[in-house]
C-alpha cells in the first residue's frame, strides 16, 4: 500500500507571501496524487490532481503542484498567497490502486494573516 | 445539486450507546466511504463499499459496523460507543473505473462522554 507524508504541520504566513507544501509518497506502481483542502468547517474538495501527463498541474484558486517522480515528491505551491487560503492541506494517495479509498497525509494547517 | 449528504451533523453520546450516521449520495457512485478524521491524524478509512450489498474493512475499522442495502446509501453504526471514538466522520464517494477523485459530505461531529 502506498503512503504519504506531509512535512509541515502548521505554516503561519503573511498575506501575498509565497506558499510551498511539500508532499513525499512512498512507491507503489502507477501514481496517482492529489491535493484536497478543507475550509473552515466545511468538507475536503479536491483541489488539484496528477495521473499522467505534464507534471505541473493547476488546480483552483491559483494553486498548482509538481510531480517530481526522482523525488517522490508533489508539492503544493501558490506564489501569493490571500487571508482566505487559510484551511487545512491533505495531500492523498490512492490506498492500493483498486477502490479502497485514498490514504491521506496528516495535513498542513495554514493561516494566513491579514 | 445535493451529492453528498451526512445525518445527523452533530452528536453527543454517551458511552455505551449505540448510533447510526446515515450517508446519502445522488451521484449514481458505486463506490462509497467512511473516514474519520482527528487532529494531527489526518483522515483514516474506517469501512468501504464497492455496490449494493457489499463493503469491506479499512484501516481503523473496530467499534463500528456498516452497511449497504442500498447503492445511494452508507451507514454506519457504532453499536457501543467509547470516548475514543470521538471525531468527525466524513462520507465519500466515487465513480468505478477509479480515477481516485473522491466527493465528501460536510462531516458529522461525534462526541463521546
Amino acid at each position: 500500500a502506498q503512503s504519504v507524508s506531509q512535512h509541515n504541520h502548521h505554516v503561519i504566513l503573511s498575506e501575498a507571501a509565497s506558499l510551498e507544501l511539500g508532499c513525499n509518497y512512498s512507491y507503489g506502481g502507477t501514481v496517482n496524487l492529489f491535493w484536497y483542502v478543507q475550509y473552515p468547517g466545511q468538507h475536503l474538495q479536491l483541489l488539484l490532481k496528477y495521473f499522467s501527463g505534464d507534471p505541473l498541474v493547476k488546480g483552483i484558486k491559483g494553486f498548482e503542484a509538481e510531480f517530481i517522480k526522482s523525488k517522490f515528491s508533489f508539492n503544493l505551491r501558490k506564489p501569493s498567497v490571500q487571508w482566505s487560503d487559510t484551511a487545512e492541506y491533505f495531500c492523498a494517495v490512492p490506498s492500493g490502486g483498486g477502490a479502497d479509498g485514498l490514504t491521506f497525509g496528516k495535513g498542513t494547517h495554514l493561516i494566513i494573516q491579514p | 445539486n445535493a451529492g453528498v449528504t451526512q445525518t445527523p451533523k452533530f452528536r453527543v453520546l454517551k458511552t455505551g450507546q449505540s448510533m447510526t450516521l446515515l450517508c446519502a449520495q445522488d451521484m449514481n457512485h458505486e463506490y462509497m466511504y467512511w473516514y474519520r478524521q482527528d487532529p494531527g491524524m489526518g483522515l483514516r478509512l474506517i469501512h468501504y463499499s464497492v455496490g449494493e450489498g457489499t463493503t469491506a474493512k479499512g484501516e481503523v475499522p473496530d467499534g463500528y459496523n456498516v452497511s449497504r442495502l442500498k447503492k445511494q446509501n452508507f451507514l454506519l453504526g457504532l453499536e457501543s460507543a467509547a470516548p475514543s471514538q470521538t471525531s468527525v466522520y466524513f462520507c465519500a464517494s466515487s465513480i468505478p473505473g477509479y480515477t481516485g477523485e473522491l466527493f465528501f459530505g460536510e462531516g458529522s461531529r461525534l462526541t463521546v462522554l
